[in-house]
């Protein structure tokens, strides 16, 4: 089945520790995004990739980073600047061409500070 | 720049009511609009789209109609089910480089009982 597969589906961080989401898709598609949710807050992009090697800030970066080394992947590093870092993570994936504005979703990844 | 705005919720109803969940939208050009529907510890599913005005987006008994003389895409189901209790999500399309990038409201959680 295809699909987008986030890892793992609850995560601890500690004080000043860096933590890495996991998100792996087999869609084959090209533009690939990590969003944060909030309660009552809706979902803030933060940062997205159009095609490997390559990924743009979203509205709310500060605090993240990521890579696209492989088209099916793209992974979200929380890094200790990241003062508030509990939430909902969300990775989803899109054609990325026009007319490609579905997202395709992952499950989630709920981070919480220990 | 680009906003959604959605009723707040939560919204409770009884089964076979019927269902509304304002939204309306401040977006340059020609934006495409969408609901997204979340179930509990789920990510997002695309629910309806539509991209022109005048356009009716619908699946599952779900309408929406693109107004663009109001700015609005309000949600509509004549008949809720209990399976419908979830977070109804309404978005738009805003193009960036090439990639197409979603806008996405707070949310509205509907609870359908009994």
């Amino acid at each position: 089945d295809g699909g987008i597969t986030q890892s793992p589906k609850y995560l601890f961080r500690k004080e000043g520790q860096n933590v890495t989401l996991s998100c792996e898709q087999n869609l084959n598609h090209d533009a690939m995004y990590w969003y944060r949710q909030d309660p009552g807050q809706g979902l803030r992009l933060i940062y997205y990739s159009q095609i490997v090697n390559d990924f743009q800030k979203g509205d709310i970066a500060e605090g993240y980073s990521v890579s696209r080394e492989k088209k099916e992947s793209f992974p979200l590093t929380v890094t200790s600047a990241q003062k508030n870092p509990t939430a909902f993570y969300l990775c989803a994936s899109s054609t990325g061409k026009a007319g490609g504005e579905k997202l395709f979703f992952g499950s989630g990844t709920q981070l919480s500070v220990l | 720049g680009n906003s959604v705005t959605q009723m707040e919720g939560p919204v409770t109803l009884s089964e076979e009511a019927f269902l509304t969940i304002n939204c309306t939208y401040t977006a340059t050009g020609y934006p495409s609009l969408f609901w997204y529907v979340q179930y509990p510890g789920e990510g997002l599913q695309l629910l309806l789209k539509a991209t022109k005005a005048d356009d009716k987006g619908s699946n599952k008994g779900f309408e929406a109609t693109y107004r663009k003389e109001t700015t609005s895409f309000h949600l509509e189901k004549g008949s809720v089910q209990v399976s419908d209790s979830a977070v109804y999500f309404c978005a738009l399309s805003r193009t960036g480089a090439g990639s197409y990038q979603l806008t996405f409201g707070k949310g509205t959680k509907l609870s359908v009982i009994p």
